[in-house]
């Protein structure tokens, strides 16, 4: 079974430009999850769809950053533009859209704003 | 509001002994789940164990056990004999009752380094 892909692994950038990251959650999961994580602390979540629904966006800077899921499948999210501190790892993860289902993990986008 | 600390931010430790690693969550919910991840260098999270609530058992695999009280709000994990491939970042997480459809809470991570 392939796990969640992520593209591309690394990317880097100039402050102020966009910069778009792409997920592919695994065949049939229906929820899937945008995190941030900040260097030496834990992933914080920044979205959660369930199919093409938001679910959880409250903790997504919602002036700069967008996130979506058009057919439920895989999902995009953005940053326009970015600042030195969206410097991070955007991990995405998906799940069964049942409860008792484990988060599944892509390998992640390293994202560097110079 | 869920919060799970982690106050060790890096142990090392030579080849073979035996290490813990803290983690004490906090949580207004009755029914909840306990998880620690992996993430070695290549940056992927990999899943460890998931733990409820009502289940206070310990639980061993291998080399690695699960320590779960709830009277302390402790979920600590051990590795028995460690060794070089258990170097990593590790992280303690925490979910309401509906794990399958919602957020993980994450602690900062402990970054164990096993010295060969």
């Amino acid at each position: 079974e392939a796990g969640v892909a992520q593209s591309p692994r690394y990317k880097i950038i100039e402050k102020r430009q966009s910069v778009a990251f792409w997920c592919n959650p695994i065949s049939g999961h229906a929820t899937l999850y945008w995190y941030q994580q900040i260097l030496g602390q834990g992933p914080k979540l920044l979205i959660q769809f369930q199919n093409n629904g938001v679910v959880d966006d409250s903790q997504l800077p919602k002036d700069r950053f967008s996130a979506e899921r058009l057919k439920g499948v895989d999902s995009t999210l953005k940053i326009q533009p970015a600042k030195l501190e969206d410097s991070a790892v955007y991990l995405c993860a998906s799940s069964f859209a049942a409860s008792g289902n484990e988060q599944f993990f892509g390998p992640g986008t390293r994202l560097t704003v110079l | 509001a869920q919060k799970v600390t982690q106050a060790q931010t890096e142990i090392s430790v030579v080849e073979k002994e035996d290490v813990t690693l803290d983690c004490v969550y906090e949580t207004r919910d009755t029914t909840y789940y306990l998880f620690w991840y992996k993430q070695p260098p290549s940056g992927e999270l990999v899943f460890l164990i998931r733990r409820n609530s009502f289940d206070e058992q310990n639980e061993i695999s291998g080399r690695y056990s699960w320590n779960f009280q709830k009277s302390t709000s402790s979920f600590n994990f051990t590795i028995t004999a460690s060794q070089v491939v258990d170097s990593a970042v590790y992280f303690c997480a925490l979910s309401g009752p509906n794990f399958g459809n919602e957020k993980l809470t994450f602690g900062t991570g402990t970054r164990l380094t096993i010295i060969p």
